[in-house]
C-alpha cells in the first residue's frame, strides 16, 4: 500500500515569485509519482509524472518536480507563477505494477497567487 | 481527440433515491476508473474496469457499484443515497493494459452530486 503527505494545505505566493509544493510518500514497492492540478469546478489535469529515469521531471506550464528516492519526496516547483496558476494541486502515487487504475492522492495544496 | 466525457455535470437527488452516472472514455481507452472527491475525505478510489471486468475496488460500501459496456463506456450507480454521498465523482480512462501500470490516465470534469 502507498500513502502520500502534502506538507502544506495552502501556499500564498505573489505573482512572478517562485513556488514549491512539498510531497512525501511511503511505499513498500516501486512507485510512479504524479502531480495533478484542479481548477475550480473542473477535473484533474496532469502536470507531470515520474515513471523512471532522470529524477528531474519537466511538465506543462513551466512546472518541474524532482524525485528523491532516499527522502521519498517528489516536490513540485515553478520559478515564476502567474495569476492563472491559482488552483489546487494534488500529488499522487501508484504502485509501478498491479495498480489497476488506483492512485493514492494527497490531501491537496491550494495555491493562491496575488498581484 | 475528444476527452473523457462525464454526464450529467450536475445532479441533485433526495436521500434514499438512487443515481446513475455515466462516463465515456477517450476513444480506444479500455480502462476506466472512478473516484469520489469530498472536502473531508479528499480523492478516494472507487473501482476500475477493463473490458467489462472489474479489476480493482476501493473501500466503499456495496451501495456503490459500477459496470462497463462493450464500447468501454462505464456507469456507476449509488443506491439508497445518503447525505454523505454528496461529492464530485471523477472518471478517468487509460489505454494502459500492461500489468496494471498507471501512467496514462486522463480525467474527466466530473459529476457534481448533491444529496438533499
Amino acid at each position: 500500500a502507498q500513502s502520500v503527505t502534502q506538507l502544506d494545505s495552502q501556499v500564498p505566493v505573489f505573482e512572478e515569485a517562485p513556488v514549491e509544493l512539498r510531497c512525501n510518500y511511503s511505499s513498500s514497492v516501486s512507485v510512479y509519482l504524479f502531480w495533478y492540478v484542479q481548477y475550480p469546478n473542473q477535473g484533474l489535469q496532469l502536470l507531470l509524472k515520474y515513471l523512471s529515469g532522470s529524477t528531474l521531471v519537466k511538465g506543462i506550464n513551466g512546472f518541474e518536480a524532482e524525485f528523491n528516492k532516499s527522502q521519498t519526496s517528489f516536490h513540485l516547483r515553478k520559478p515564476s507563477v502567474h495569476i492563472s496558476d491559482t488552483a489546487e494541486y494534488f500529488c499522487a502515487v501508484s504502485g509501478a505494477t498491479d495498480s489497476w487504475g488506483k492512485f493514492q492522492f494527497g490531501a491537496g495544496t491550494q495555491v493562491v497567487v496575488t498581484p | 481527440k475528444a476527452g473523457v466525457t462525464q454526464t450529467p455535470r450536475y445532479l441533485i437527488k433526495t436521500r434514499g433515491q438512487q443515481v446513475t452516472l455515466s462516463c465515456s472514455p477517450i476513444s480506444g481507452h479500455r480502462s476506466v476508473s472512478w473516484y469520489q472527491q469530498t472536502p473531508g475525505q479528499g480523492l478516494q478510489f472507487l473501482f476500475e474496469y477493463f473490458s467489462e471486468t472489474q479489476r480493482n475496488k476501493g473501500n466503499f460500501p456495496g451501495r456503490f457499484s459500477g459496470r462497463q459496456f462493450s464500447n468501454s463506456r462505464s456507469e456507476m450507480n449509488v443506491s439508497t443515497l445518503e447525505l454523505g454521498d454528496s461529492a464530485l465523482y471523477l472518471c478517468a480512462s487509460s489505454s494502459s493494459r500492461d500489468r496494471g501500470r498507471n501512467y496514462g490516465y486522463t480525467f474527466g470534469s466530473g459529476t457534481r452530486l448533491t444529496v438533499v
